[in-house]
């Protein structure tokens, strides 16, 4: 089982609307928590990174929570756009990790109109 | 200026065949690493180098050797291709802290038939 698991594995929405991934981890203990963006065909870029201290943190449209007791992860996108269709993928660096950062099974994300 | 790069973007080889795959970060980096992700889009890691010292070699087979000649590269040589080697890999950059970003390269489809 992976000690990062992530839901729904896909998710279809309309433009305009708002949804929100989860992120659930085992990985304890930790040192930070990130969400990344994978357009199709591309590598993943980092959208937040947040501390085992930090609740929120929010980039534009993006914003991720954190509560590090239920070790639940969210991301919230407001307003989608059909640029937000993407993979969406959490990632947990455990303390001492030596930079071996756990990546999450990721959700897949469409924007229609 | 691209950050990281790789090539080449798409590999087309025969099972058997030894193939090498190059990566370069102009960031001034210190940690680098390689990840496969497979056709489920789950992205694993498979090494990774700090200041071309190897620090994480996770389960890989003995037929893939990476290679730091110096800290801005990390090349993966795959020897004896199979058909499972079929993926596309990442490589990808951090600086150090627990805030530094990690930055991935475009990426290399390989296609072992």
């Amino acid at each position: 089982k992976n000690q990062v698991e992530q839901s729904p594995q896909s998710l279809i929405i309309l433009e305009g609307k708002n949804c929100t991934l989860q992120c659930n981890y085992t990985v304890s203990p930790f040192s930070n928590l990130r969400w990344y963006k994978q357009d199709t065909g591309r590598g993943p870029v980092s959208l937040t990174i947040m501390t085992f201290s930090e609740n929120t943190k929010s980039n534009g449209r993006y914003t991720a929570t954190l509560d590090a007791d239920t070790k639940q992860s969210s991301l919230h996108i407001t307003a989608s756009q059909l640029s937000d269709s993407a993979s969406y993928i959490c990632v947990v660096t455990p303390t001492g990790g030596g930079n071996k950062l756990t990546f999450g099974t990721g959700t897949q994300l469409k924007v229609e109109l | 200026d691209t950050a990281v790069s790789q090539t080449p973007k798409y590999l087309v080889t025969q099972m058997g065949n030894d193939k090498s795959i190059k990566c370069e970060q102009n960031l001034g980096h210190d940690t680098m690493y390689w990840y496969k992700q497979d056709s489920k889009k789950f992205l694993k890691i498979m090494f990774s180098y700090n200041n071309k010292e190897l620090i994480i070699n996770e389960t890989v087979p003995n037929r893939f050797s990476p290679k730091s000649p110096d800290k801005a590269h990390l090349n993966l040589h795959i020897n004896s291709l199979e058909l499972g080697d079929s993926a596309v890999y990442f490589c990808a950059s951090m600086g150090q802290g627990i805030f530094h970003e990690q930055y991935f390269g475009p990426g290399t489809r390989l296609t072992v038939t």
